[in-house]
């Protein structure tokens, strides 16, 4: 029983390139977040997103990342543009969806996005 | 923004000792808070979820309690052993997720 997926482990762009992020949830999980964590700070939260549906982007940057779940395929973190603040790694976590607040996270092992 | 505080922020302790570290966060709105062990160059992985005023949880030597009154959960390792090294995480969930910056344990041999 596999583990949260997420694809690239590393990822390397210059500047005003595109990156994109891939979640593969633990079978069975029906909700993906996304988490950012900068150097030297703790993870944050970007967005929570159900099959075909973005249910929280409160955490998610206004301009050039978004966020989607498919109904079929991975979950896609994608930055557009990149900027040398947009290096961090960014974590995926999945659940299974009985009730999002209590539901345990699991998590992937990150990619590692650098900038430069 | 809601602050989800930790402390200490690191800590070292010799193979043996007892050790416990605190997780603060808003009292109101709260929904559930979660505790993460978060090793080097491997995922956070869950330790515990409580919801309840007063709850207690245990696996093996770690034990959590959570006053959510008062707004905060203690996270206790009795006989810390050195693979117990790793950062710990608090997550408190109300209406987002927020995640504590983690207090990093080192466990002397």
């Amino acid at each position: 029983n596999a583990g949260v997926m997420q694809n690239p482990r590393h990822l390397v762009r210059r500047r005003g390139q595109e990156a994109r992020l891939r979640c593969s949830p633990m079978k069975g999980h029906s909700h993906v977040y996304w988490y950012r964590q900068l150097p030297e700070e703790g993870l944050k939260f970007m967005v929570y997103l159900q099959k075909e549906n973005i249910i929280d982007e409160s955490g998610m940057p206004k301009e050039r990342f978004s966020a989607e779940f498919p109904k079929e395929g991975p979950s896609i973190l994608r930055i557009q543009q990149v900027v040398r603040g947009d290096s961090a790694a960014y974590f995926c976590a999945s659940s299974p969806g009985t009730v999002a607040s209590t539901d345990t996270q699991y998590f992937g092992p990150g990619t590692r996005l650098t900038v430069l | 923004i809601l602050n989800v505080e930790q402390s200490p922020q690191s800590l070292h302790v010799q193979e043996g000792d007892s050790t416990n570290f605190t997780c603060s966060f808003p009292s109101s709105n709260f929904y559930a808070l979660h505790w993460y062990r978060w090793e080097t160059a491997k995922s956070p992985e869950a330790l515990f979820v409580m919801t309840l005023n007063g709850d207690e949880k245990k696996k093996g030597r770690i034990s959590a309690t959570l006053n959510t009154k008062e707004g905060y959960s203690y996270l206790y390792i009795k006989g810390s052993q050195p693979e117990d090294s790793a950062t710990y995480l608090c997550a408190f969930t109300g209406n987002q997720f927020y995640f504590g910056t983690g207090t990093s344990l080192t466990v002397i041999p």
